[in-house]
């Protein structure tokens, strides 16, 4: 079955530098899903990429689809502590494959 | 709209009991999902459902079983609890565009 992979599994950011997490799919996807968890939370939608090579931004952060639609990416820029959580992708049409996470902490 | 309710928030329950985690939606959405999360883990998928009176299995069904008799709710029912069944469980619902939206979850502890 498929199976999506995240690095790195934990990240530590000193506040204002920026960092990427990757996503890793062993199929190729019609489309992914970026979503963020904080601490004690809930897990939240944050894009849908649908596109081959498609790159999306919101504020800080921007989103990539590779070229083959097995890969994804998140570069958050200038961290800030509101930042903290887990990142997870997830792919793939309406039976999501969930990563295991990029969980993110910020010293400040 | 409340969007996803969950509950119990929290049970602790002993080896052998059962229970139901109950999910309900005001979204109108066919598909919902439950879905558990271990400690520093992703999700893995329990069961899902595509409308009412539709079910199937995720990638962890053992020990799990649901129905769905209505669009706005779906059940998980936990018959003989056990340790490996401690855990966070967070139901969703997908719209038409497959953006997953989750309920608060509920913390289960089995002892």
């Amino acid at each position: 079955g498929q199976q999506v992979m995240q690095i790195p599994q934990y990240q530590h950011v000193q506040e204002g530098e920026d960092f990427t997490t990757y996503c890793n799919s062993s199929t190729t996807l019609s489309n992914i899903q970026w979503y963020k968890q904080r601490p004690g939370g809930h897990p939240v939608f944050l894009i849908q990429l649908v596109k081959s090579g498609e790159v999306k931004k919101q504020k800080r952060l921007t989103f990539q689809f590779g070229e083959a639609k097995k890969n994804s990416s998140l570069h958050i820029t200038a961290t800030q502590t509101t930042d903290v959580g887990t990142y997870f992708c997830a792919g793939d049409d309406y039976k999501l494959s969930f990563g295991a996470g990029t969980t993110v902490t910020v010293r400040a | 709209n409340a969007g996803v309710t969950q509950t119990p928030k929290f049970r602790i329950l002993k080896i052998g009991q059962s229970m139901t985690l109950q999910c309900t939606q005001d979204m109108n959405h066919n598909y919902m999902y439950w879905y558990r999360q271990d400690p520093g883990m992703g999700l893995k998928l329990i069961y899902y459902s595509v409308g009412a009176g539709i079910t199937d299995k995720g990638e962890v069904p053992n020990g799990y079983n649901v129905s769905r008799s209505t669009t706005e709710d779906f059940p998980l029912r936990l018959e003989l609890a056990a340790p490996s069944q401690t855990s966070v469980y967070f139901c969703a619902t997908t719209s038409s565009s497959y953006e997953q939206y989750f309920g608060p979850g509920t913390r289960l502890t089995v002892t």
